[in-house]
C-alpha cells in the first residue's frame, strides 16, 4: 500500500526566504505526483503536476522536482511572501485499478511578515 | 467556469439520518472522486468513478454509496449517519489519469 510522508509537518520562516518542502512515497511505481495548496476552511488548489516521466515542473516562484527511483519529491518556494502561508499537500497517483490520489498529511507553512 | 461545485457547504445530521452530498463539474471530466479529510489522517479516498455508469470503492467506502448517471454529477449518499462520519468531504475531478485534479470547496458535516 502506498504511503506518503511530508516533512516537516510545520514550518515558520521570515518573509523573503527560499524554502523547501519534502515529500516521500514508498512505492516508486507511480503515474504522477501533484502538489496542492489548502487555505484554512477551503478546498485544495493544484499547484504543480509532475508526470512519472518528468523530473521537474515550474510555475512562477514554485519549482517541484521528482526522483521516482528514490521515492522523493521537493517543492521549492523562492522569495517567500506572507500570502504563501497555507498547508501544502503532496499527492501520488499510484496507478493500478483504483483511480485516486494518496495524500500526505501536509506541511503547515507560516511566512512571517 | 464554475469548476467543481459542492453543496451544501455545511450540514448537521442526527445519528441515523440519511443525506446526499452533491457534486457537479462543468469541465466534462471523466474521472470523479470523493475524499474525506480528518485531523491527523489526511485525505482518504471514499469512492471514485472513471465515467458515467462506472463506480468503484476507495480506501474507506463503508457507510457511503455513489452513483454516476451523468458525466457532470457524482453524488455521495450517507445511508445512516454515524458520529464517525463527522468530517470534511471533498469532491474532485480530472480529465484523464495524467492531468491535474480539481477540487470543490468541501462540505463540512457534523453528525451528532
Amino acid at each position: 500500500k502506498q504511503e506518503v510522508t511530508q516533512i516537516p509537518a510545520a514550518l515558520s520562516v521570515p518573509e523573503g526566504e527560499n524554502l523547501v518542502l519534502n515529500c516521500s512515497f514508498t512505492d516508486s511505481a507511480i503515474y504522477n505526483l501533484q502538489w496542492f495548496r489548502q487555505d484554512p476552511g477551503k478546498g485544495l488548489t493544484s499547484l504543480l503536476l509532475i508526470q512519472s516521466s518528468q523530473r521537474e515542473q515550474t510555475s512562477g516562484r514554485l519549482n517541484a522536482s521528482l526522483d521516482k527511483s528514490s521515492g522523493r519529491s521537493t517543492l521549492y518556494i523562492a522569495a517567500s511572501q506572507p500570502g504563501d502561508s497555507a498547508t501544502y499537500l503532496c499527492a501520488v497517483d499510484s496507478g493500478g485499478g483504483a483511480d485516486g490520489l494518496t495524500f500526505g498529511k501536509g506541511t503547515h507553512l507560516i511566512i512571517q511578515p | 467556469n464554475a469548476g467543481v461545485t459542492q453543496t451544501p457547504k455545511f450540514q448537521v445530521l442526527k445519528t441515523g439520518q440519511s443525506m446526499t452530498l452533491q457534486c457537479a463539474q462543468d469541465m466534462n471530466h471523466e474521472y470523479m472522486s470523493w475524499y474525506r479529510q480528518d485531523p491527523g489522517m489526511g485525505l482518504r479516498l471514499i469512492h471514485y468513478s472513471v465515467g458515467a455508469g462506472i463506480t468503484d470503492q476507495g480506501e474507506v467506502p463503508n457507510g457511503y454509496n455513489v452513483s454516476r448517471s451523468t458525466t457532470e454529477d457524482f453524488p455521495l449518499r450517507l445511508l445512516s449517519a454515524a458520529p464517525s462520519q463527522t468530517s470534511v468531504y471533498f469532491c474532485a475531478s480530472r480529465n484523464t489519469r495524467n492531468t491535474e485534479a480539481f477540487f470543490g470547496q468541501g462540505t463540512r458535516l457534523t453528525v451528532v
